[in-house]
């Protein structure tokens, strides 16, 4: 069964450091997102993806956040200077154009910033 | 500002024993998730309730959506112990949104023996 991929499964970084987390969608699917969760606390929406343009941002999605989909398979989220609050688990998902916007989501990466 | 409260937050069940999980949500959607999430895991899709009255049963697990009331349940019958895990509601703004979630706060069940 197709499913949605993420690396690294953990990131360890530095306070001030670039990261980049990537995800490979399901391949057939249009849409992408990435959402957060904080420990212990609810998903957060960040961005979503369609047709090779952000089409929604939450107010966490600063300018400190860019996404892209380099090929035809990755879709990436780049931190550019990462903060403490940043850590969290990022969840990528995607769904297929039209039809009950039933996202998949992938396994997560835990990102810790120290 | 779309808002998805769900309640109770914590549950603590015995095995065997039936209980509901309400989500309400803020706006005229006619689109509700139910996720599940086990300890330091993904979301895994339950249930996609499309429309006013819709009900959909999975094993244990049955859900509802009420869009009059802006009211889903989560109905869970007779408890058993795999069942343990942290479950979400989310809704989906309609309009010109990219199919965004916005999800509750998680409610975690413990089936207890």
């Amino acid at each position: 069964e197709p499913e949605v991929t993420q690396t690294p499964s953990h990131q360890v970084t530095q306070m001030g450091q670039e990261v980049i987390l990537r995800c490979v969608p399901i391949s057939n699917h249009l849409y992408f997102y990435w959402y957060r969760q904080i420990l212990g606390q609810k998903v957060e929406f960040l961005v979503s993806f369609y047709n090779n343009e952000i089409s929604e941002k939450s107010e966490i999605f600063d300018d400190q956040f860019s996404v892209e989909r380099p090929d035809g398979s990755n879709f990436t989220l780049k931190i550019r200077s990462t903060k403490l609050e940043d850590s969290a688990m990022y969840f990528c998902a995607s769904r297929y154009a039209g039809g009950p916007n039933e996202q998949f989501f992938g396994p997560g990466t835990r990102l810790t910033v120290l | 500002e779309l808002k998805v409260e769900q309640n109770p937050l914590f549950l603590s069940m015995q095995e065997g024993k039936n209980y509901t999980i309400y989500c309400n949500y803020s706006t005229t959607s006619d689109r509700l998730y139910w996720y599940r999430q086990d300890p330091g895991k993904s979301l895994e899709s339950l249930f996609v309730l499309l429309s006013n009255g819709a009900v959909k049963q999975e094993g244990r697990l049955m859900a509802s959506l009420d869009t009059k009331a802006r009211l889903s349940t989560l109905h869970i019958t007779a408890a058993v112990h795999d069942l343990s895990a942290t479950y979400f509601c989310a809704e989906v703004a309609g309009g010109t949104s990219y199919g965004k979630l916005t999800f509750g706060q998680g409610t975690i069940l413990t089936v207890h023996p």
